[in-house]
């Protein structure tokens, strides 16, 4: 099992702002990825808040303790995804993905 | 522009190996600001960290398969390479290469790392059958 803590589900308005959280250890910095159905995953962010070429700057994360999040402002109808973090376990000891959250756009 | 290129049997049987194959296109798998992963997803599940190689061969593993995976890499043929051996059902999954990059720091917290896979090959799915 997953050593990263995601919430499972999250839902938003069309629109809106969402944070996605994931709880790791407190000093390295995590990545996060989407997937959609069928395709493989895409880097949206990684090392201090950088965005790889082409990712829209909707997208943004910080860090605030042990939990990174991934904040996506004026959420989009094709932001509908699945989405991991990818950091260092609370243990220190190894990196692993954390469990992925399903997002609903409304 | 990088790609990788997943190939290998797409079915296995249990207890046998399973063996898969990144071919790196773009660039050299002998940069020195990169890593060589393997990462799985089983149908319906999350992702799940196999291990990274490093072009000299220094490999990390994830330590629930650690006794069952072993990495390389070939530097001519600029590709990598996955074996899984004693595989059952639960290795049932798509297996994706991918890059990554990092950026390690040091600060008066200690020692500390950025890790991310940029590039993703397609994903190729194997299937164990009993």
């Amino acid at each position: 099992s997953s050593e990263l803590a995601q919430d499972p589900a999250v839902s938003v308005a069309l629109g809106q702002t969402v944070r996605i959280t994931c709880q790791g250890d407190s000093l390295n910095y995590a990545s996060w990825y989407q997937q959609k159905p069928g395709q493989a995953p895409v880097l949206l962010i990684y090392d201090k808040n950088n965005r790889p070429s082409g990712i829209p700057d909707r997208f943004s994360g910080s860090r605030s303790g042990n939990t990174a999040s991934l904040t996506i402002t004026g959420t989009q109808a094709e932001d509908e995804a699945d989405y991991y973090c990818y950091s260092r376990d609370t243990t220190g000891d190894h990196w692993v993905f954390g469990g992925g959250t399903k997002l609903t756009v409304l | 522009q990088l790609q990788l290129q997943e190939s290998g049997p797409g079915l296995v049987k249990a207890s046998e190996t399973l063996s898969l194959t990144c071919t790196v296109a773009g660039d050299f798998i002998t940069r020195s600001d990169s890593y060589w992963g393997w990462i799985r997803q089983p149908p319906g599940k999350g992702l799940e960290w196999i291990g990274n190689v490093y072009y000299s061969g220094s490999t990390s593993y994830n330590p629930s398969l650690k006794s069952r995976v072993t990495l390389s890499v070939d530097t001519p043929k600029n590709h990598f390479s996955l074996k899984l051996n004693s595989v059952t059902a639960a290795d049932t999954a798509v297996y994706y290469c991918a890059r990554q990059g990092y950026h390690d720091y040091y600060d008066s917290r200690g020692y500390y790392s950025a890790k991310w896979f940029d590039t993703w090959g397609q994903g190729t799915l194997v299937t164990v059958s009993s």
